[in-house]
């Protein structure tokens, strides 16, 4: 299957600070990418697709201004989360397909964001 | 708004039993679904894809069957195995996007 790949895996920061996290489609492009949040024992939920060469879409109650995307290649996506705090604890996932819409998706290893 | 439920939360059986595990979903209106293994702290590792035309997919000991009409969809696991524990979801695709289930946390003592 197709690679996705993301970085990095684990990331500890201070409340207040901003972190960026890394997703890459390592043997395909993407003109499409996912960006997904999981909190313990709970279902993935989409944050946001990222568009390459123009503006992500934010789901419903996602802060466009505190999660900041941008897919400025066809192979990578970043997601950086502006002036973190605990509560944006959490395990963020990427994903990507190649091909058209209702293909099979990959998932990237997911990052582990803790805030102190 | 679709949603998707998994059931049971989590499941134990012992090495070499068949099981099945159980997805439904709310919105029949959908283009594919995928079964994923997530494995703790891990990201997703696709499992099947059964596009909305197709009536089940094939992997293995793996097999994953779609009836869209009743809001369904199963994966067979055939002989599990110990390496076979780990966290199941479904996911319904629509619109390019996924909605995820929660999950089933399967464990197969030796």
């Amino acid at each position: 299957g197709a690679v996705v790949s993301q970085h990095p895996s684990w990331v500890i920061c201070k409340s207040g600070t901003s972190v960026k996290i890394e997703c890459r489609s390592l043997d395909f492009q993407a003109t499409t990418m996912f960006w997904y949040r999981q909190f313990p024992k709970q279902s993935l939920m989409l944050m946001a697709t990222s568009n390459e060469g123009s503006k992500a879409t934010y789901e419903q109650g996602v802060e466009k201004d505190k999660f900041l995307i941008n897919h400025a290649s066809l192979t990578l996506s970043t997601l950086t989360v502006t002036s973190a705090h605990p509560e944006d604890s959490s395990f963020y996932i990427c994903s990507a397909r190649p091909g058209s819409h209702t293909g099979e998706l990959f998932f990237g290893e997911g990052s582990r964001l803790t805030v102190l | 708004k679709q949603e998707v439920t998994q059931i049971p939360a989590a499941l134990s059986v012992p090495e070499g039993e068949n099981l099945v595990l159980n997805c439904s979903f709310t919105d029949s209106a959908i283009y594919n679904l995928q079964w994923f293994r997530q494995d703790p702290g891990k990201g997703l590792t696709s499992l099947l894809l059964i596009q909305s035309s197709q009536r089940e997919q094939t992997s293995g000991r793996l097999n994953a069957s779609l009836d869209k009409s009743s809001g369904r969809s199963t994966l067979y696991i055939a002989a599990s195995q110990p390496g076979d524990s780990a966290t199941y979801l479904c996911a319904v695709g629509r619109n390019s996007k996924l909605t995820f289930g929660k999950g089933i946390t399967l464990s197969v003592r030796p």
